[in-house]
């Protein structure tokens, strides 16, 4: 069974520009959720979608936002980048169950310049 | 609120001794606890999980933690280290009651191992 997909792999933006991230989860898998790795915060929660719903959110500005789309696939967006934003973005799906592990993708790397 | 310690930002063994990293936890419900690897420029990997039942949880690569209620830790071992397994490891909870994808990590302790 394929894995977690993300693209791109690597994004060079310009403060203020906007950018759009991709993930492709496991199949079978309906949650899709999205988290922040820098080396000072750590991982940090960003939202989780399921049935392209949102049902939970972290503590991050509205400039990051998502979607889910009907194959369970998701977006995630940042508009008005910030240096700040560099990191790397991961993406993990799962069953949905709270004992469901998430299987991560190999994230995105995104330098804000 | 949930919230975990991992004790040591990294941690450096030689090669065939012991592997410990430690980690704590704090949950007002008994939460489903998790250990993650990260190799560099990589995603996160799970090495293995409790949720319930027999508290020594046995994962993948030879690695095994214990789940001590009492102490609120959730230990990972391994009996002799690898060159492999030198990567930066992850402990996660969730809360059990729900049937989120939220996760809350420690802040990660970098596992060196020398030759």
């Amino acid at each position: 069974k394929a894995g977690v997909t993300q693209t791109p792999r690597y994004l060079i933006k310009t403060r203020g520009q906007q950018v759009t991230l991709s993930c492709s989860p496991i199949s079978g898998h309906r949650s899709v959720s999205w988290y922040q790795q820098t080396p000072g915060q750590g991982l940090q929660f960003l939202f989780e979608y399921f049935s392209e719903t949102q049902r939970n959110k972290g503590n991050f500005p509205g400039r990051f936002s998502g979607r889910q789309f009907s194959n369970s696939r998701s977006e995630m967006n940042v508009s008005t980048l910030e240096l700040g934003d560099s990191a790397l973005y991961l993406c993990a799906s799962s069953l949905a169950s709270g004992d469901s592990p998430l299987h991560f993708g190999n994230g995105t790397r995104l330098t804000v310049t | 609120a949930q919230s975990v310690t991992q004790l040591g930002s990294h941690v450096s063994v030689s090669e065939g001794a012991l592997v410990l990293l430690r980690c704590n936890y704090s949950s007002s419900v008994p939460p489903y606890l998790f250990w993650y690897v990260q190799y560099p420029n990589q995603g996160l990997q799970l090495l293995l999980k409790y949720t319930t039942g027999a508290t020594l949880v046995k994962g993948i690569n030879g690695f095994e933690a214990e789940f001590k209620k009492s102490e609120t830790s959730f230990h990972l071992t391994k009996p002799s280290a690898h060159m492999s397994d030198a990567a930066e490891y992850f402990c996660a909870v969730s809360v059990r009651s729900s049937n989120t994808g939220k996760l809350i990590f420690g802040q990660g302790t970098t596992l060196q191992v020398k030759p």
